[in-house]
């Protein structure tokens, strides 16, 4: 199946700091979503973005799915943007469809 | 908009006992998911469904069991509860067109602890 990796693991910002997270799969993919895990374990999804680059306020996200990779942009880092961090992915080939598959996640910390 | 709804938030079980998590979403997707994730870990999908009747494993299937006889409900049964199923349980939903999956709406989880 497809894998997904996410870098880096852990991150400690402080506030107003920008910062580049990344996620790399194996496999075509045509489905590619980002979340928020906040602290209390919440999970809002953040971007649908299968290609292409797509910005919300001060997050924004590119994907160049021709070399399987997804970058999440946080620029102004704030307290509340603190959680984690998850990349997933899914394909309709192959008899896999619907199946998503998430990344392990990266940790940001903001600090004031 | 209630979205997706998990029952319980919270659980004890002892082991060998059996339970069923509830998940219900009122926003007509088609495809559904129960994931889990253990501490410090990210989601692991269980089983999921691409419409009422139909359902397929996911990579971490064994002990559990689902239904999908509605559209809006896909319960997910833990049968003869082991120490290793403590964990959080996600459902989620997503519509879908075309063949394309989209947009992943979660619950807000449910927390087993099996002892």
């Amino acid at each position: 199946g497809i894998q997904v990796e996410q870098s880096p693991p852990d991150l400690i910002l402080q506030e107003g700091a920008n910062s580049t997270l990344r996620c790399n799969f194996s496999d075509s993919v045509n489905n590619l979503q980002w979340f928020h895990q906040n602290p209390w374990g919440q999970l809002i999804n953040l971007f649908y973005i299968p290609s292409g680059t797509k910005q919300n306020g001060r997050l924004s996200a590119t994907t160049v799915a021709t070399e399987r990779y997804s970058l999440l942009y946080i620029s102004s880092s704030q307290t509340t943007d603190s959680g984690v961090y998850f990349c997933a992915v899914g394909s309709n080939y192959g008899g896999s469809q619907g199946n998503l598959i998430f990344g392990k996640g990266t940790k940001l910390s903001v600090k004031p | 908009n209630a979205g997706v709804t998990q029952t319980p938030k919270f659980r004890i079980l002892k082991i060998g006992q059996s339970m069923t998590l509830q998940c219900a979403q009122d926003m007509n997707h088609n495809y559904m998911y129960w994931y889990r994730q253990d501490p410090g870990m990210g989601l692991k999908l269980i089983y999921y469904s691409v419409g009422a009747g139909i359902t397929d494993k996911g990579e971490v299937p064994n002990g559990y069991n689902v239904s999908r006889s509605t559209t809006e409900d896909f319960p997910l049964r833990l049968e003869l509860a082991a120490p290793s199923q403590t964990s959080v349980y996600f459902c989620a939903s997503t519509p879908s067109a075309g063949g394309l999956v989209g947009e992943l709406f979660f619950g807000e989880g449910s927390r087993l602890t099996v002892l």
